[in-house]
Formats: structure tokens, sequence, C-alpha cells
């Protein structure tokens, strides 16, 4: 089976480009998540949907940063203008939400992105 | 407020070698459910394992086991003859479910490199 799809893997960009990063859920999954990973942050969860809504985006870092899932199989990441700053590997990561109950959260291979 | 401890930065071992990677939790729920996952040089998150607050049974797969004691409020992670191909970072994480999020609260990590 098809694990978590993410593209591009690696992605090199200079500053106040637009960066897409692209996500394909593992099939049957009905929620999705973003996460950020620096060496000084850490794991960082932006943004989760359930059933392609979005739930929680606090962990946005600002305006710069949308997200979308425009249905079950896709979602985007979008940074615009993009800053040195968001050099990071962005993960996604799908599971099955149910209430009262959770699943786990599998990831896929990460986007590497640097801003120059 | 929900926070997963991983207080090991970096461990050494040599190869063969036993190891232990502590993870301590702190939650108000009374059910949540934790996991492991691994962290290898080429950078994907890989799942390990889940356990649920309900289920304090210690698990074993081949080298691995896991310890979780609610009493203490760890969910530690033992490698027995570690080898060179075990050399990652592993990250523990919280899942709350009374509140209905069922984000993950990743820990910092350990990084474990075994030496041949």
């Amino acid at each position: 089976d098809a694990g978590v799809i993410q593209s591009p893997r690696h992605e090199v960009t200079e500053m106040g480009q637009e960066v897409t990063l692209r996500c394909k859920p593992i099939s049957g999954h009905n929620s999705l998540f973003w996460y950020r990973q620096t060496m000084m942050r850490g794991l960082e969860l932006l943004i989760y949907f359930n059933n392609n809504v979005p739930i929680d985006d606090s962990g946005m870092p600002e305006d710069r940063f949308s997200a979308k899932m425009p249905n079950a199989s896709f979602s985007t990441l979008k940074i615009q203008p993009s800053e040195p700053r968001d050099s990071a590997v962005y993960f996604c990561a799908s599971s099955s939400w149910e209430r009262g109950g959770t699943d786990t959260q599998y990831f896929g291979p990460g986007t590497r992105l640097t801003v120059l | 407020a929900q926070k997963v401890t991983q207080a090991q930065t970096e461990i050494s071992v040599v190869e063969k070698e036993d190891v232990t990677l502590d993870c301590v939790y702190e939650t108000r729920d009374t059910t949540y459910y934790l996991f492991w996952y691994k962290q290898p040089p080429s950078g994907e998150l890989v799942f390990l394992i889940r356990r649920n607050s309900f289920d304090e049974q210690n698990e074993i797969s081949g080298r691995y086991s896991w310890n979780f004691q609610k009493s203490t409020s760890s969910f530690n992670f033992t490698i027995t003859a570690s080898q060179v191909v075990d050399s990652a970072v592993y990250f523990c994480a919280l899942s709350e479910a009374d509140s209905g999020t069922y984000k993950y609260i990743f820990g910092t990590g350990t990084r474990l490199k075994v030496l041949a």
C-alpha cells in the first residue's frame, strides 16, 4: 500500500518566491496534519484537517502560510512570500480520526525546503 | 498542560549493548495515547508503537521493548543488543483524547548513536 506521498522532496527557492508543498494522504484516512521540523524548534504542528475541514491552524506561524485540502486525496501548504527562516523540513501525516479515539499518524518522507 | 520530556539528548553505545530511552509525560486527561517514532538519518519518521492509557502491559517486538508505567508517567523504550542500524533520533509523543483534539505533543527526541 502506498504511504503518504509528498512532493517535491527538495525545494530550493529565493526569498520572496511562492512555495507550494503537496501531500497525498493514505487512502481512507480522514485526518491530515502538516508539521515543520527545525533544529531549533523541533517538530511543530502547523495545521490539521478532519474530513477536509481545517480544525486547528494555531500553529501556522503567520499569514504568509496557508493550507488547503480541496478533497480527501490532496492537500497543499503554501508559503508566500518565502523567507530564509522558513527553511525546514515539512512533513505531512495522515490518520483515521474517530470520535472517542485516535489513530496512529503516518508520516510522509518530508519536503526539505531551503530559502536563500 | 500537556508535555513530553525526553531528557536524554544524545546517547552513544557500542554495538550489542542494551540501551533505554526515557520518556516522561504530563497530562490531565484520563484517556490518552503514547507513541514512539524513529527518525533514521534518511529523515523519514517511522512509527514504532502506540499505547493507550488503559493498557499498561509491556510490549516486546523483537529487540524492542516498551515499559509503560502510569504511576511514574513514563513510557520508556529499550533496545536489546543494539545494532548500528538502530542509530537514529527517537521521538516520544502524547495524544490526549479527552480534549477531543487528538493532536500529538512530541518530545524533543533522543539521538542514539550505536558504534560498531
